[in-house]
C-alpha cells in the first residue's frame, strides 16, 4: 500500500525556534509538494521538488526552506517560525502525468498541525 | 490564482444529490478532484483532462467544460461516507507539475 508519512501529527513551537517538518515516501515518486491547509483558503503549495536537490517556490514560499537530499525524503524547514505559521501542513508526493498513462495523482500524508505560541 | 469553488458548504440527507461546482479565469487543460475526511488525508477521486470529458467514481461523478472553464462533480444519492472536504485542482502551468486547490466545499449528509 502507498505511504506518504509526516514525522509528527501534532507540535507546538515557540516564536523564533526553528522547525523541521519531515515528510517520508515509499512509492519511489519524483514529484514531492508541501501544502499549508488554512480553514477557508483550501491547500496552497508553499514548495515542491520534482527531483533530488531541486526545489521550487510554489504560491506561499516566504518564511519557509525545503530540503530534499534524498529522493524518498522532503523537508519543510522553518527558520524563525512566527504565529502567522501556526497551520496544518500536508506533504504530497506524485509521479509525473504521462499522456496516456499515469494521471499525477497526488498521494498525501496525514498532515502535520504546527502551533506557533 | 486559485479556481473558484461553489458552494462553499452544503448539507444534504442520505440519498439526496449535490453539486460541488469549480471554475478558473485561466485556460483549463485538466481538473482533479480530492475528498477529505474530517482528520484524514485528502484522497484522490478523478482526473478530468479533456473538454467535455466526465468520469464516474461509484455514485460520484464529474463534468469539464473547457470553455466554460468550469468543472462539476455531481453527488447522486448520497451517502453518510461521503461527508468531508471537497477540492477541485487545477494545473498551475502548462507542464502540470504542481496544482492550485480551491478552498474547498463542506459536504455533510445526515442520516
Amino acid at each position: 500500500d502507498v505511504k506518504v508519512t509526516q514525522s509528527s501529527r501534532y507540535l507546538v513551537k515557540r516564536t523564533g525556534e526553528k522547525v523541521f517538518l519531515e515528510c517520508v515516501q515509499d512509492m519511489d515518486h519524483e514529484n514531492m509538494f508541501w501544502y499549508r491547509q488554512d480553514p477557508g483558503l483550501g491547500l496552497r503549495l508553499i514548495y515542491f521538488s520534482y527531483d533530488v536537490k531541486m526545489k521550487e517556490k510554489g504560491d506561499i514560499p516566504e518564511g519557509y526552506s525545503v530540503s530534499r537530499e534524498k529522493k524518498e525524503r522532503f523537508s519543510l524547514i522553518l527558520e524563525s517560525a512566527s504565529t502567522n505559521q501556526t497551520s496544518m501542513y500536508l506533504c504530497a508526493s506524485s509521479l509525473p502525468r504521462k499522456t496516456g498513462g499515469n494521471t499525477g495523482e497526488l498521494f498525501f500524508g496525514e498532515g502535520s498541525r504546527l502551533t506557533v505560541l | 490564482q486559485q479556481p473558484v469553488q461553489s458552494p462553499q458548504a452544503v448539507i444534504l440527507r442520505e440519498g439526496e444529490d449535490a453539486v460541488i461546482n469549480c471554475s478558473s479565469s485561466k485556460a483549463l487543460y485538466s481538473v482533479h478532484w480530492y475528498r477529505q475526511k474530517h482528520g484524514e488525508a485528502p484522497v484522490f477521486l478523478m482526473i478530468l483532462l479533456k473538454g467535455g470529458e466526465q468520469k464516474g467514481h461509484d455514485k460520484i461523478s464529474a463534468s469539464f467544460n473547457e470553455k466554460k472553464q468550469q468543472s462539476s462533480l455531481y453527488l447522486t444519492a448520497s451517502q453518510l461516507s461521503y461527508s468531508g472536504t471537497y477540492f477541485c485542482g487545477t494545473p498551475t502551468s502548462g507542464s502540470a507539475r504542481q496544482l492550485t486547490f480551491g478552498s474547498g466545499t463542506q459536504l455533510t449528509v445526515l442520516p
